[in-house]
């Protein structure tokens, strides 16, 4: 099975850097996928990492370390319309490849 | 190009009641995912279908059905509707083998 852990709720201030954490621990990896959704909305997607390393993609770029189990999503020159929560999940290699998700983490973006 | 699509983006329905929720997933995707979303929780995994079959299946009872039809679109059917069952249904469409994974908007399902 998958667990993956990623903290409840940030805060951080407009024109700012945020790195938002995740780990988990697979029984399979494949990839995995960071998500943004904004209350009330659907999950937008955002980056699908399978090799360790950075991947940049404009203001937001999502690094992966498979040995350690973790990944991060940086959001750069943060602007309040980024106040969402913020998924993380996990793709199996095994079967099918079902998805994962984390709880999610709730950022707040302030003046 | 149109995205992922749902209907209907809302619905109230009784205990002990069915429900059928459908999709349309993205052009030139093969396969649909449905997750279950509660307030303040992560997607949580439904099953998932391809070529007209359920491929895997996450941790739900049979109450939650489903069905894909030869142009890739897809119904969610649960049964015997439950308070619990209130949620945001999502439906997820990717190609197979395929990197991405897009949603669309959702249908919010109350159970009254």
């Amino acid at each position: 099975g998958q667990n993956i852990d990623q903290p409840t709720e940030m805060t951080a201030t407009e024109g700012a850097i945020v790195q938002i954490n995740c780990t988990y621990q697979t029984s399979g990896f494949n990839g995995l996928f960071w998500y943004q959704q904004h209350a009330g909305e659907a999950p937008t997607f955002l980056s699908y990492n399978v090799l360790d390393g950075l991947e940049e993609k404009g203001r937001f770029s999502s690094f992966l370390s498979r040995s350690k189990g973790y990944s991060y999503l940086l959001l750069k020159e943060l602007q309040m319309k980024d106040s969402a929560s913020y998924l993380c999940a996990v793709r199996d290699s095994a079967g099918y490849q079902k998805v994962t998700f984390g709880t999610g983490t709730k950022l707040q973006v302030i003046p | 190009d149109a995205g992922v699509t749902q209907s209907p983006t809302h619905l109230i329905k009784t205990r002990g009641q069915q429900v059928t929720l459908r999709c349309s997933p993205k052009s030139g995707h093969d396969t649909v995912s449905w997750y279950q979303q509660a307030l303040g929780q992560g997607p949580q995994f439904i099953f998932q279908y391809y070529e007209e079959e359920e491929r895997q299946r996450g941790n739900f009872p049979d109450r939650f059905s489903g069905h894909q039809f030869p142009n890739y679109s897809s119904e969610l059917n649960v049964n015997a509707l439950l308070l619990g069952d209130s949620a945001l249904y999502l439906c997820a469409s990717s190609l197979a083998g395929g990197r991405e994974q897009y949603f669309g908007p959702g249908t919010r399902l109350t159970v009254t």
